[in-house]
C-alpha cells in the first residue's frame, strides 16, 4: 500500500539554529497533512497542519511547506530550542477520510 | 478539561490473558481512534469509531476488539494476549474527519503493555 516516509531517522542541530525535517508521501490523492511532536513517554502533540490547496503555512516558530509536484513536505523550526528535542511525525489523511496514516518519525536532538 | 485520558498506564500480561484498555475524552468529540506504536513503525491504526455505537477496523485490527457504548469512552480489548501485542497503545479523538476539514487528533498519554 501507499505510505508516508521520512528521509532521515535522526537529526542533530545546535541550539539557536533552524531545523528542517523532511517527509515524502506517495499517495497523490492525499489532501491533508499534519505534523506531530512526541516527547519521550508522552502521546503525540499537534504542531501544524496543511491542506493540499496551500504551499505554505506558518505557526509560532514553525513553518510547513508542501510541494505537491514531488510529493514532499517539510517542517521548519526556527531558532531551535532544547525543548524541541523530540520525535516528529508527519501524517497524511487516509483514503477512508477518517484516520491518519503516520510516517515512522524523525528524532530531533538539540545540542547546546 | 482533562482532554484524552487512558487507563492503565502500564500493564504486564501473560500469554493468553485478557484485558481492556479504557480511553475517555471530555471534549465531546465524535471520532475516536486506537493506535499502537512499535519501535521504528510509527503509529498504526487498530480500530476507530465515528460515533457512539459504531466501530470500524483500521490497519491492524486482528486480535483486538473495541466498543463505543458511550460517546466519551472507547474501549480496546485483547481477548487472548500474545507477545506480538507488546506495544504502546495510544487513544486519540477528533472533532472532524479528514475530508471535512482539520483532522487534528488529540492523543492520550499512552498505555505501555508487555505480554510475556
Amino acid at each position: 500500500g501507499e505510505s508516508v516516509g521520512l528521509h532521515l531517522p535522526t537529526l542533530s542541530v545546535q541550539e539557536g539554529d533552524n531545523s528542517i525535517i523532511n517527509c515524502a508521501y506517495s499517495n497523490s490523492a492525499s489532501d491533508y497533512f499534519i505534523w506531530y511532536k512526541q516527547e519521550s513517554g508522552k502521546g503525540p502533540q499537534f504542531i501544524i497542519d496543511i491542506r493540499s490547496n496551500m504551499d505554505k503555512r506558518q505557526g509560532q516558530r514553525v513553518t510547513v511547506l508542501l510541494n505537491k509536484t514531488v510529493k514532499h513536505l517539510s517542517l521548519q523550526i526556527a531558532a531551535t530550542q532544547p525543548g524541541d528535542s523530540a520525535v516528529y511525525f508527519c501524517a497524511e489523511g487516509s483514503n477512508s477520510g477518517y484516520a491518519l496514516n503516520f510516517g515512522k518519525g524523525t528524532s530531533l536532538l538539540v545540542t547546546p | 478539561n482533562a482532554g484524552v485520558t487512558q487507563t492503565p498506564k502500564f500493564r504486564v500480561l501473560k500469554t493468553g490473558q485478557s484485558m481492556t484498555l479504557l480511553c475517555a475524552q471530555d471534549m465531546n468529540h465524535e471520532y475516536m481512534y486506537w493506535y499502537r506504536q512499535d519501535p521504528g513503525m510509527g503509529l498504526r491504526l487498530i480500530h476507530y469509531s465515528v460515533g457512539e455505537g459504531t466501530t470500524a477496523k483500521g490497519e491492524v485490527p486482528d486480535g483486538y476488539n473495541v466498543s463505543r457504548l458511550k460517546k466519551q469512552n472507547f474501549l480496546l480489548g485483547l481477548e487472548s494476549a500474545a507477545p506480538s501485542q507488546t506495544s504502546v497503545y495510544f487513544c486519540a479523538s477528533s472533532y472532524a474527519i479528514v475530508v471535512a476539514g482539520s483532522n487534528e487528533q488529540f492523543f492520550g498519554p499512552g498505555t505501555r503493555l508487555t505480554v510475556l
